[in-house]
């Protein structure tokens, strides 16, 4: 079975210094990983998307991902944190063979703090 | 660009009282998904449909029914509602490729509370 772990709970920056949520995933297949962000009280919006295509993904407002078959990785990074980065970030798998119907199986969940 | 639009925004129910939660995806798109996020937790898949049809089902209580209407747009019908049915309940909508990898887009949520 699918899964993803996120490594920390919670991660906190200084605004300015990068920005690393680390994620591992489990998956007997070629998964389709992605990550979304959801800010208090709002929905989750798409950062980036992984189908195996480019190792390297980029996303919006300055954030990529890089797939790391070898070591079942898929890191967030962002090289410089902005306040408005402040939220909850989720690692996202998708994709497991013939029997794959495209749900979702989220992380436990990253919180962000971004202190100025 | 048009979103994901779900309502109501907000519910409050009773105990054992019945809701329906709607949900209207992006124009084209023919993948609707249903998540369920408690307090303090990540989103659980629930249900989801494609071209009308339910194409797979999660933790979803017996309780609890949903479908696609021939316009695209989803019903989610809970009953006898419980205290722990209080969740942020999230609609997502996709068009189906064929490798199963469409991106989907979440519409802001139907917080429902359950006294």
């Amino acid at each position: 079975a699918q899964s993803v772990t996120q490594l920390d709970s919670h991660v906190s920056v200084s605004e300015g210094t990068p920005v690393l949520l680390r994620c591992n995933y489990s998956s007997s297949y070629s998964p389709s990983l992605f990550w979304y962000v959801q800010h208090p009280n709002k929905g989750l919006q798409l950062l980036l998307k992984y189908t195996s295509a480019a190792t390297l993904v980029k996303g919006i407002n300055g954030f990529e991902a890089e797939f790391k078959k070898s070591e079942t990785s898929f890191h967030l990074t962002k090289p410089s944190a902005h306040m408005s980065d402040a939220a909850e970030y989720f690692c996202v798998v998708s994709g497991e063979g013939s029997g794959n119907t495209g749900k979702l199986i989220f992380g436990q969940g990253t919180t962000l703090q971004v202190k100025p | 660009a048009a979103g994901v639009i779900q309502s109501p925004r907000h519910l409050i129910k009773e105990k054992r009282e019945t809701a329906t939660l709607k949900c209207y995806p992006i124009p084209r798109h023919d993948t609707v998904y249903w998540y369920q996020q408690g307090p303090g937790q990540d989103p659980q898949f629930l249900i989801s449909f494609y071209e009308k049809m339910q194409s797979d089902k999660g933790s979803i209580p017996d309780r609890f029914s949903a479908q696609q209407f021939s316009d695209y747009h989803s019903e989610l019908n809970m009953s006898s509602l419980e205290l722990g049915d209080s969740a942020l309940y999230f609609c997502a909508s996709s068009v189906r490729d064929k490798t199963y990898t469409d991106t989907q887009y979440f519409g802001p949520g139907t917080r429902l509370t359950v006294l």
